[in-house]
């Protein structure tokens, strides 16, 4: 059963935010949330993880709803370096990782 | 720094025929270790995983095989290969002793075709 369910695809504006929703509605306590990247033909690339507060690195910005059935990475200006396939996973902390098939995310110029 | 490595970059073979893919990482000990295949189009899929040497977990009955002869190396395999098993192939490695998280580092991966 999916833990995590994504829109399969979506576009924005090279410069402007990109916002990816990611639903867990069924997500337990302990449980974190990660965020992949695959950009095409490469291995996927860790971006962001959180548990309950929101989160920020030199990538990207994670917001985790207060009941944390839901959260949505932010990619502040996007570039078209960005276009990539995005997996959100929830796991607990030394577990495995477990990739749904995520949202496709085009950088339109 | 950690690197890891795989080859072949590319591999074509026919039906029927062994396999042999290698993943080895380099500058860091007793990583965790996994293997996954993505098919065309489709999403990651867990093959196997390592925790140690000669330890190997399998996620999907399948007709591959894995093993970890060195800490650093894990090998997946195949005595005949379907057409079902053409697909990108993942090498990717973690290191969880003292961490609370789980960040995963991949390999350029093998992208097979079985003709």
């Amino acid at each position: 059963d999916a833990k995590t369910t994504q829109p399969t695809s979506m576009d924005c504006a090279e410069g402007r935010a990109a916002n990816l929703p990611c639903n867990h509605s069924t997500i337990s306590g302990n449980e974190y949330v990660y965020w992949y990247r695959q950009i095409h033909s490469q291995g996927p690339q860790y971006i962001i993880h959180g548990l309950k507060n929101n989160e920020t690195n030199e990538m990207a910005s994670l917001i985790i709803t207060e009941d944390r059935k839901s959260s949505t990475l932010i990619l502040p200006h996007a570039t078209l370096r960005d276009t990539a396939v995005y997996y959100c996973i929830v796991t607990f902390g030394n577990e495995k990782l477990t990739f749904g098939t995520g949202t496709r995310l085009t950088i339109i110029p | 720094s950690q690197t890891i490595h795989q080859w072949p970059a590319t591999l074509v073979q026919p039906v029927g025929s062994p396999l042999s893919l290698e993943c080895t990482v380099e500058g860091t000990s007793n990583p965790n270790l996994y293997w996954y295949r993505q098919a065309a189009g489709r999403g990651l899929q867990l093959l196997f995983y390592s925790v140690g040497i000669g330890q190997i977990s399998s996620e999907v009955p399948q007709n591959l095989s894995a093993s970890r002869p060195q800490d650093r190396q894990f090998i997946l395999s195949s005595k005949k290969l379907l057409l079902s098993d053409s697909g990108f192939y993942l090498c990717a490695w973690s290191v969880l002793e003292g961490y609370s998280y789980n960040e995963q580092f991949f390999g350029p991966g093998t992208r097979l075709t079985v003709l």
